[in-house]
């Protein structure tokens, strides 16, 4: 059975500029989460989908967005990028988000200059 | 708010010794726990969980304990092996309705062969 992926898997971007990270789950798997890390912050939780919905959303500003797909792929975008938005972004897949393992992708690394 | 916090940074342990990683919480609606390891340039995998309602789980080497009371768990590796050495995550879900894991901000392992 094939993991999480996420593309691209490094990205450069210049301050103002809008991205798009993408997140394909574990086949089966309907709950698609995101999260931020940096270091000495953990990961920072950015907003949890299931079946094209938005169930819970993190503490990040409106420039943070995500969507979901019907075949459960997800796509997350942070338009007017900041230097401190550099960050590896992982996104985690799991069949409810609910008291289960969450399987996690390698992870985007966004260098924002 | 940091709900989940792991207070250590970092340890360093002996080969063949025991390595004990801690974390604390505040929320006592958190009802599901997991450990997390994570290697440079990949993303987290899941290593072992525990549900509010047992104090103890074992696989293999490792085996976490929860003090609800306290509202405390740890995460016991024996014998430590060099291949241990990442950075370990523990994470917290708050059940039904959330739909979100809460994660510490991670403790680094470096066991000395």
């Amino acid at each position: 059975k094939a993991g999480v992926t996420q593309t691209p898997r490094y990205l450069i971007k210049t301050r103002g500029q809008q991205v798009t990270l993408s997140c394909s789950p574990i086949s089966g798997h309907r709950s698609v989460s995101w999260y931020q890390q940096t270091p000495g912050q953990g990961l920072q939780f950015l907003f949890e989908y299931f079946s094209e919905t938005q169930r819970n959303k993190g503490n990040f500003p409106g420039r943070f967005s995500g969507r979901q797909f019907s075949n459960s792929r997800s796509e997350m975008n942070v338009s007017t990028l900041e230097l401190g938005d550099s960050a590896l972004y992982l996104c985690a897949s799991s069949f409810f988000a609910l008291k289960e393992t969450q399987y996690f992708g390698p992870g985007t690394r966004l260098l924002v200059l | 708010d940091q709900q989940v916090k792991q207070n250590s940074p970092s340890l360093s342990v002996q080969e063949g010794r025991i390595s004990i990683l801690n974390c604390d919480y505040t929320n006592s609606m958190f009802d599901y726990f997991l450990w997390y390891k994570k290697y440079p340039a990949e993303g987290p995998t899941f290593l072992i969980s525990i549900s509010s309602i047992k104090d103890k789980n074992e696989d293999g080497r490792f085996t976490v304990f929860l003090n609800k009371s306290a509202k405390h768990l740890s995460l016991h590796i024996v014998p430590s092996q060099p291949g241990d050495s990442a950075v370990y995550f523990c994470a917290a879900s708050a059940g039904s309705g959330t739909y979100k894991y809460i994660f510490g901000t991670g403790t680094r392992l470096k066991v000395l062969a």
